[in-house]
């Protein structure tokens, strides 16, 4: 079955870390650009990042950099986001998404709340 | 930045009858390519997003064709010939030219 299954979200108190995950499967996960989006409670989409099919290249939406690291085990057919120095405005669902600037596949969402 | 702006903010419309969106972008969403980088994804409620259409006009696997897409440069219209009741959501515009880039969304729901 084509889908993503994201993981690893949680309850972070700000300015700690925390690394969410992405389980691709039913496609060449290598062969795809991937991105992650976020959604605050009761808000619109925000995109956060994409990077690359062979990981050579990343960028990020301008209040996440320096602050959250895109990555892919292609291997593995995982997409990763390491996020640090975690603020409120930082809670979400995260979704992962495949890019083909299309965002076609969706995984279902993993929710991260930053709070004291 | 590219920014991106939706009309209506929210849309009650009777089973049956058509509906319509705006999306107006910053700047110009056609690639030397040829292509336009303009998306509409829905948002049903409780769920993921899914695609609707991709490149401003070209419907994806899927979709019902009651769905269309059309416009060019920087001014796109989604549009439903008939809505149904499993058409209630949120749809986002999306452009993806220079990074990605969404709209604030258009609520619909049925009267």
């Amino acid at each position: 079955e084509v889908q993503l299954v994201e993981s690893g979200g949680g309850l972070v108190q700000p300015g700690g870390s925390l690394k969410l995950s992405c389980a691709a499967s039913g496609f060449t996960f290598g062969d795809r650009w991937m991105s992650w989006v976020r959604q605050a409670p009761g808000k619109g989409l925000e995109w956060v990042a994409y990077i690359k099919s062979d990981g050579s290249a990343t960028d990020y939406v301008d209040s996440v950099k320096g602050r959250f690291t895109i990555s892919r085990d292609n291997a593995k057919m995982s997409l990763y986001l390491q996020m640090s120095s975690l603020r409120a405005e930082d809670t979400a669902v995260y979704y992962c998404a495949r890019d083909l600037t299309a965002l076609d596949l969706w995984g279902q969402g993993t929710l991260v709340t930053v709070s004291s | 930045d590219i920014v991106m702006t939706q009309t209506p903010i929210s849309l009650s419309v009777t089973p049956g009858q058509p509906a319509s969106i705006s999306c107006k972008s910053s700047q110009s969403l056609l690639h030397t390519s040829g292509k336009t980088f303009l998306y509409w994804y829905l948002q049903k409620p409780g769920q993921s997003p899914q695609l609707l259409i991709y490149e401003a006009s070209k419907r994806f696997s899927g979709v019902p064709d009651r769905f269309s897409g059309s416009g060019s440069g920087t001014d796109f219209t989604l549009k439903i010939s008939r809505v149904e009741a499993e058409d209630v959501g949120v749809y986002y515009c999306m452009q993806g030219i220079h990074l990605r880039t969404f709209g604030q969304g258009t609520k619909v729901e049925i009267k």
